[in-house]
């Protein structure tokens, strides 16, 4: 069966204290893999897409890699305003894309 | 520019009472998505369009829900007979789909209460 799974579930940070969230897929295919924020009450905001192994993408804090079987969001020295959820995706032969549960992060100053 | 738009942002049905979901998407992208989201779950596909053409619905729960775009723009998702399972984040995603990005980008949601 196809599946995305993400780790850890939650995430609790100081400031600046550096860390990367786990995002693990069993799908055959892959179009690409993708990384979403989530605030509480708002729609998800793209962050990054992902389409081959070997590839990284760069964002302020953020950094996502993808090997063949997972994807890394690492985040170097956050800040509070980085606190949401992250959300993994993957698309795979049709255009729909499959969601991971997310990775609730908190960062204390 | 402007983003994905959705309306109404909150919607409280009475259980057997039907609604209507709107979506506006960023003008010019082809494909249009929804997306059911539960509390504390990641969003969990219902249809998809490309255009006006339905491509997959096998997402629906049931046949209480039905998906239109008929103009290829802007579409409405419809929830016949309200059930209390059917509380939940109703997101819309469109996508440009030039042939080398699918990404998504998402509006705010509309959240459903069912009493």
């Amino acid at each position: 069966e196809d599946q995305v799974t993400q780790s850890p579930e939650a995430l609790r940070l100081q400031e600046g204290e550096s860390s990367s969230l786990n995002c693990s897929y069993t799908v055959s295919g892959l179009r690409g893999l993708f990384w979403y924020r989530q605030d509480p009450g708002k729609g998800p905001e793209f962050l990054f897409t992902l389409y081959s192994a070997g590839e990284e993408k760069e964002k302020e804090r953020l950094k996502a890699t993808l090997t063949k079987k997972e994807s890394f969001l690492h985040i170097t020295a956050p800040k509070p305003e980085d606190s949401a959820t992250y959300l993994c995706a993957v698309a795979y032969n049709t255009d729909k894309l499959i969601f991971g549960t997310g990775t609730r992060l908190q960062v204390f100053p | 520019g402007a983003g994905v738009s959705q309306s109404p942002r909150y919607k409280v049905a009475k259980r057997g009472q039907d609604v209507a979901l709107r979506c506006d998407p960023i003008s010019g992208h082809v494909s249009l998505f929804w997306y059911q989201q539960a509390l504390g779950q990641g969003p969990e596909f219902l249809t998809y369009f490309q255009n006006e053409a339905q491509l997959d619905k096998s997402g629906l729960p049931s046949d209480r829900f039905f998906a239109e775009r008929p103009e290829g723009s802007v579409s409405t998702l419809k929830i016949q007979r309200t059930q209390q399972e059917d509380s939940a984040v109703y997101l819309c995603a469109s996508s440009l789909r030039d042939g080398s990005s699918y990404e998504q980008y998402f509006g705010p949601g509309t959240r459903l209460t069912v009493t």
